[in-house]
């Protein structure tokens, strides 16, 4: 039973697309994170959500918008794709008392054409 | 603002060899320092943390990591490397108030395991 899963795995699209990756926890923590890992593995926070308010917004394009519908899940949309929004995006979760400790979801390889 | 960095892009040890990997932060306070490991196509996972006190830290999987605040390093190591640790591991450095936490990745040290 996966605790972080992230849909989809995978995603190809074209540049000018929206598209959306989902993310579900079932480990029951407060706060949610996503995380870019560009090409080169280099890992940036993009935002977190602590029980569906948000918490850290990293200069992050308006392109891109977090949801969270209840604080077990966090959906990542992004509007206009750019071939620079082409990496791997990370969902996270933790506990509040135990916040540093990160729990990853596998990963969605996004790659705009 | 703080930063880490891991000096060795890419690390190729022998199975039963010793390890010791390589990181170095910068931050104004006492930091919060970890080691998270990733295997190929799969997300982060926590090796270990260190907050405060004792400066030799354990985690998971028979890594271990040393606390140097004179040299503002945290390097993990271990004694004897098993094909299976063949994995991209990233030291991160914690910043941030209760409820506001963010972690700073290194750019993270691949490691290969050679027969």
């Amino acid at each position: 039973d996966t605790a972080v899963s992230q849909t989809p795995k995978y995603l190809v699209t074209q540049m000018g697309n929206d598209k959306s990756i989902k993310c579900e926890q079932n480990l029951g923590h407060d706060t949610m994170y996503w995380y870019k890992q560009d090409s080169k593995k280099f890992l940036k926070i993009m935002f977190s959500y602590n029980n569906k308010e948000l918490i850290i917004n990293e200069t992050v394009p308006n392109r891109f918008s977090p949801k969270s519908p209840d604080k077990a899940h966090l959906n990542l949309h992004i509007n206009s794709l750019e071939l620079g929004d082409s990496a791997v995006y990370f969902c996270a979760s933790s506990a509040w008392d135990t916040s540093w400790e990160l729990f990853f979801g596998e990963g969605s390889r996004l790659t705009v054409l | 603002a703080q930063s880490v960095t891991q000096p060795d892009i890419h690390i190729t040890v022998s199975e039963g060899a010793s390890l010791e990997l390589r990181c170095n932060y910068s931050y104004g306070a006492t930091p919060y320092l970890f080691w998270y490991v990733q295997s190929p196509g799969q997300g982060l996972q926590l090796l270990l943390k260190y907050f405060s006190g004792d400066t030799l830290v354990q985690g998971i999987k028979g890594f271990e990591a040393e606390f140097k605040r004179s040299q503002s390093s945290f390097n993990l190591r271990k004694p004897s490397v098993h094909w299976s640790d063949a994995a991209e591991y990233f030291c991160a450095v914690g910043d941030g108030n209760f409820g506001n936490e963010k972690l700073t990745f290194g750019t993270g040290t691949r490691l290969t395991i050679i027969p």
